[in-house]
């Protein structure tokens, strides 16, 4: 069974588009994050949620909104999309409330292009 | 925020051969953690070392963290062709972890 998924993988859409990212966890970890991936690499953290409460809340533009229905989901939701929104983003979980300092657990990705 | 470099961006060994990865960190730290993610998968965590521990081992994985220099180090003995894929650190230091660019290794068989 998987342990984080995503869903979708790919996302192509255009640009001033909203679209969703989904995020599901079965491992019943009580922390959630999304994370953003760039063109080199760098792994940059967006949203924490724990216990669907937002705990992290980087430098992310007001269009990214994230929604967490229960502890086990953590949904990703992009209004007017733009080009530089383009990366993979991905889900991942952790057991403890802070998460700092606990081992994630990461989702497949999802590869969002916007053209 | 402090962000984990890792060293060489990219390694490319013969299959058997071991390889090493370096990471460089900028503040004091809680834990250092390794992931490793292949092309166009996700990340799975390989280990966490602690900041009193120096030394770990998992396998065929063996990490050192020198505190005192701010860096961490990922051996990966008798590599396998397997084994070919990006491998980042991931620092925390009472805010959420960071990761570094990644040092991608090829291994050929």
């Amino acid at each position: 069974d998987t342990a984080v998924s995503q869903t979708p993988k790919y996302l192509v859409t255009q640009m001033g588009n909203d679209k969703s990212i989904k995020c599901e966890q079965n491992l019943g970890h009580d922390t959630m994050y999304w994370y953003k991936q760039d063109s080199k690499k760098f792994l940059k953290i967006m949203f924490s949620y724990n216990n669907k409460e937002l705990i992290i809340n980087e430098t992310v533009p007001n269009r990214f909104s994230p929604k967490s229905p229960d502890k086990a989901h953590l949904n990703l939701h992009i209004n007017s999309l733009e080009l530089g929104d383009s990366a993979v983003y991905f889900c991942a979980s952790s057991q403890g409330d802070s998460g700092y300092t606990d081992t994630q657990y990461f989702g497949p990705g999802t590869r969002l292009t916007v053209l | 925020s402090q962000q984990g470099e890792e060293d060489p961006q990219a390694l490319s060994i013969q299959e058997g051969e071991n390889a090493t990865m370096n990471c460089s960190y900028k503040t004091s730290i809680n834990n250092l953690q390794w992931y490793r993610q292949n092309s166009g998968r996700g990340l799975v965590h390989l280990i966490l070392i602690r900041s009193n521990e120096r030394e770990k081992h998992s396998g065929r994985l063996r990490v050192t963290l020198d505190t005192s220099k701010k860096s961490s180090s990922l051996l990966i003995t008798a590599s396998r062709a397997a084994d070919t894929a990006s491998y980042f650190c991931a620092t925390d230091d009472d805010t959420p972890l960071v990761f570094g660019k990644g040092t991608r290794l090829s291994v050929i068989a």
